[in-house]
């Protein structure tokens, strides 16, 4: 299996911070990776695909890069709605696809 | 408007079934270009997938391992629906079941509510 490592597991940021989270992949998943949000009692929501696409929607301060089995996603100028808990995903090798451990955003 | 409502028992008993189903509004499930998941979320085990089925000429399911030998993921074309039904559970199994959408191997871009689903006795 592969397995994903998040990090950092708590981030505490101001509005207007730039945050970087981090996705680590124990072996190669090329760009295989998806970052998602999710807010307390809803379901999880797509921002990136691919590592760096865009989901149609999303704010362009949302932004992932990497590839292999480094990636992160970034967050330009935080803002009010962005406090949540984000969350990687690998679909490189199917059984399974893991999921990070999560990253909460909250308010410093 | 493209939806996926779930709907499925909240409470199962422990060595009973778990049943669950997503009707798709707005899109096929026997389209040839999405995969219909589902996918838990439990304190201790986090987001964990749990399997899929998608149509590609013929129908594929595929099953994440920890789970392999209880699971199975039907299409239902007649009512344009995917269930879920999880044999033999335990209270390790309680957790909030969500159903989802990918298209194009681009992520879940569509999601259920959830379903919180509690084994117990």
């Amino acid at each position: 299996d592969t397995q994903m490592t998040q990090f950092p597991s708590t981030l505490s940021a101001s509005i207007g911070d730039r945050v970087t989270i981090t996705c680590r992949a124990s072996q190669s998943i090329k760009s295989w990776l998806t970052w998602y949000q999710q807010k307390p009692g809803k379901a999880p929501k797509l921002l990136i695909y691919k590592a760096s696409s865009l989901e149609s929607g999303v704010p362009s301060r949302f932004s992932g890069s990497g590839s292999g089995t480094e990636f992160t996603l970034t967050i330009n100028s935080l803002q009010p709605d962005d406090f949540a808990t984000y969350y990687c995903q690998q679909y490189n090798s199917y059984s399974p696809w893991m999921f990070g451990q999560g990253t909460k955003v909250d308010i410093k | 408007q493209v939806q996926l409502q779930q709907s499925g028992p909240g409470l199962v008993k422990p060595s009973q079934t778990l049943s669950l189903t997503c009707v798709i509004s707005g899109d096929s499930v026997s389209s040839n270009s999405a995969a219909w998941t589902w996918i838990r979320q439990s304190p201790s085990r986090g987001l964990e997938w749990l399997g899929r089925t998608y149509y590609r000429s013929k129908w594929y399911n595929e099953y994440s391992v920890s789970v392999r030998s209880r699971i199975t993921i039907s299409p239902d074309t007649s009512k344009n629906q995917f269930s879920l039904q999880l044999n033999s559970v335990t209270p390790e199994d309680s957790a909030v079941y969500y159903c989802a959408r990918e298209v194009d191997d681009s992520g879940y871009d569509l999601w259920g509510r959830g379903t919180l689903v509690t084994v117990s006795s």
